[in-house]
């Protein structure tokens, strides 16, 4: 069975903080790792990672995945309250009937304080 | 441009009553899902299709069902529901399997 857990399960940073989100994952046949941001609705996608060791970043966010110790880390900068959500990762296996299924970790709930 | 749309956004159930979930997509994607979300929780998935006439379970299938008898619409079946199911439910398709993944708003309900 595919596994994902997210570390920490809350977080309670100040306006300016840096802040690293962590994602360990266990799953056979990986292709790839998302990650989410869920504001008090659907899910907002984030970033997708399928290579290792390769950053991708989007202002102040920024995340890497690696494949040899099976985790991912999402970074953000300068934190705003705006960046208050639930931060979800998910995994997806390679191919098959699996294709598009997501397995989603617990999630980290972020709370930035003016 | 309306994307997944899901019907009701609120719903209360009593033990025992039967409802269905409604989701519809614009995209043409072949690809759709069932996923529910409880309380402090990552989301699951229930059922998926990957086309007209090809629906498959998922994680937590028990106590639904599904049909897609079209391209657009996936809807969820709750038979006979119990409080387990209290949840909020979120519908999503997607383009390619991982790609281009839309989630829709969600319906929250509540079995009492």
């Amino acid at each position: 069975e595919d596994k994902v857990v997210q570390s920490p399960l809350s977080l309670v940073v100040h306006e300016g903080d840096t802040v690293t989100l962590n994602c360990s994952y266990e799953v056979t046949n990986f292709r790839s790792l998302l990650w989410y941001k869920q504001e008090k609705k659907a899910p907002t996608f984030l970033f997708m990672l399928t290579s290792s060791g390769i950053e991708k970043k989007s202002g102040r966010l920024s995340s890497i995945l690696d494949k040899k110790e099976l985790f991912s880390i999402l970074n953000i900068t300068a934190t705003q309250t705006g960046d208050s959500a639930v931060y979800l990762c998910a995994v997806v296996r390679a191919g098959g009937t699996s294709y598009g299924k997501l397995t989603f970790g617990q999630g980290t709930i972020l709370t930035v304080h003016p | 441009n309306a994307g997944v749309t899901q019907t009701p956004k609120f719903r209360i159930l009593k033990i025992g009553q039967s409802m269905t979930l409604q989701c519809t997509q614009d995209m043409n994607h072949n690809y759709m899902y069932w996923y529910r979300q409880d309380p402090g929780m990552g989301l699951k998935l229930i059922y998926y299709s990957v086309g007209a006439g090809i629906t498959d379970k998922g994680e937590v299938p028990n106590g639904y069902n599904v049909s897609r008898s079209t391209t657009e619409d996936f809807p969820l079946r709750l038979e006979l529901a119990a409080p387990s199911q209290t949840s909020v439910y979120f519908c999503a398709s997607s383009r390619d399997g991982p790609y281009g993944y839309t989630f829709g708003s969600g319906t929250r309900l509540t079995v009492v």
